[in-house]
């Protein structure tokens, strides 16, 4: 069973700063099915990256995901006021569907 | 627009059993899976298990099979995810999610809270 180890715990920025969140497979994740999702304060996560590096539908081009094999990474090239959330990875695409713990991304 | 749509908010004793609703709208139900997960208070994501309405088939994960049961009805578009034998333990939020055409999660329900107190 694979598991997914994201660091940091938590990332203490200011706006227009840049952001690098990692993330790192125990096993090597097929096909490079590994997505990041956002998650505020009392709402779901929202889908921003899957297959490492496509953007999903409506987000903006400053979040971009990349990687492959076991190493994972999600940068905000520029950080925007409501970038400020709690970032998961997930491997998909296996019997298993492991998360991240999460990164807490605040100012 | 695609829509997952969830029922409100649960309060149970220990031991009862507890069935959460996720309606769809906008895209045909049965061709895509749909995923159960688990956020306790405070805490990161956890997988619980898919159903594909298409076939009714489903698979969960080892930490929650035989307690968790996840249907469908095709004519209400709509999933069903049921626990039994609750506990503190089970106080959470639950989404449904739907797991789109390159296998991402691409749509969420807003999430329904369920509460286990005596």
């Amino acid at each position: 069973e694979s598991v997914l180890t994201q660091s940091p715990g938590t990332l203490s920025l200011s706006p227009g700063e840049r952001a690098t969140l990692s993330c790192r497979a125990s096993q090597s994740v097929s096909n490079n099915f590994l997505a990041w999702y956002q998650q505020k304060p009392g709402q779901a996560p929202r889908l921003l990256i899957y297959d490492a590096s496509s953007r999903a539908t409506g987000i903006p081009d400053r979040f971009s995901g990349s990687g492959s094999g076991t190493d994972f990474t999600l940068t905000i090239s520029r950080l925007e006021p409501e970038d400020f959330a709690v970032y998961y990875c997930q491997q998909y695409g296996t019997s298993l569907l492991p998360f991240g713990q999460g990164t807490k991304l605040e100012i | 627009q695609v829509q997952l749509v969830q029922s409100g908010a649960e309060m149970k004793k220990p031991g009862a059993s507890v069935k959460v609703s996720c309606k769809t709208s906008g895209y045909t139900f049965s061709d895509y899976y749909m995923h159960w997960v688990r956020q306790a208070p405070g805490q990161g994501l956890e997988w619980m298990g898919w159903i594909n309405p298409m076939i009714d088939v489903t698979n969960y994960a080892r930490k929650f099979q035989g307690r968790v049961t996840l249907t469908r009805d095709r004519s209400f578009r709509t999933a069903y995810w049921e626990l039994s034998g609750l506990s503190s333990d089970d106080s959470a939020m639950y989404y449904c999610a739907r797991e789109g055409t390159s296998q991402e999660w691409d749509y969420w329900g807003q999430g329904t809270l369920v509460t286990v107190s005596s």
